[in-house]
């Protein structure tokens, strides 16, 4: 079993729908990222979470620490937010870092 | 302010040989992390490095070792090169953990090695 378990796997909005991805984990964390990966690779850090909430535009992220779990979400969603999304813990001892096998996004116009 | 940036882009090397990638760090982040990305898998942390020492090592074997140097860039290298190294090896740099301020890691764009 993953440290990291994200869902769904795969997900196609049209555009302006509300999304939400998941993310469950199972190690004691110190942080979660969630991160977006374009195609060829390249990877942004959208947020850094170890508690609460954060909002950046049409981003969300939430986590609930004594449930494990977070989530992503995006608001009237365009095709330029079709990317995967990564959700990554670093645990609290050990600096050890866990990934999600990504959510891959297509927001069709 | 510049970010992170990867070396080579793409490799291409033989089952057996040694590679090595470089990665230099984000200005004012002192710590640098490499993670291997199988196709359609998420990334695996290889290990981080903080102040020229290795402080976090994931599930890879010993033919994964890393520096870094004085001014912050790291090099990854692998020896003996096998088949399933074949991935994406990507960098990120941050500000140490639980400085305030640090908001979260800068990822490099990686290097595509392909071993034949």
């Amino acid at each position: 079993k993953n440290e990291v378990e994200q869902s769904p796997q795969n997900l196609t909005a049209q555009e302006g729908e509300f999304i939400t991805i998941n993310c469950s984990y199972s190690v004691g964390i110190s942080a979660l990222h969630w991160l977006q990966q374009h195609p060829g690779g390249g990877i942004v850090s959208l947020f850094m979470l170890s508690s609460g909430k954060k909002k950046h535009g049409r981003l969300i992220a939430t986590i609930n620490i004594q449930e494990k779990h977070s989530s992503l979400h995006i608001t009237a969603s365009h095709p330029r937010d079709s990317a995967v999304y990564i959700c990554a813990v670093r645990s609290f001892a050990g600096n050890q870092f866990y990934f999600g096998t990504g959510t891959s996004l297509t927001v069709i116009p | 302010e510049t970010g992170v940036t990867q070396s080579p882009t793409h490799l291409i090397k033989t089952r057996g040989q040694q590679v090595t990638l470089r990665c230099s760090s984000q200005s004012g982040h002192n710590t640098v992390s490499w993670y291997q990305q199988a196709l359609g898998q998420g990334p695996q942390f290889i290990f981080q490095y903080y102040r020229e020492e290795e402080n976090g090592r994931g599930n890879f074997p010993p033919r994964f070792s890393g520096l870094q140097f004085p001014n912050y860039s790291s090099e990854l290298n692998v020896n003996a090169l096998e088949l399933d190294d074949s991935a994406l090896y990507l960098c990120a740099s941050s500000a140490p953990p639980g400085i305030r301020g640090n908001y979260g890691y800068t990822f490099g764009s990686g290097t595509r090695l392909t071993v034949v």
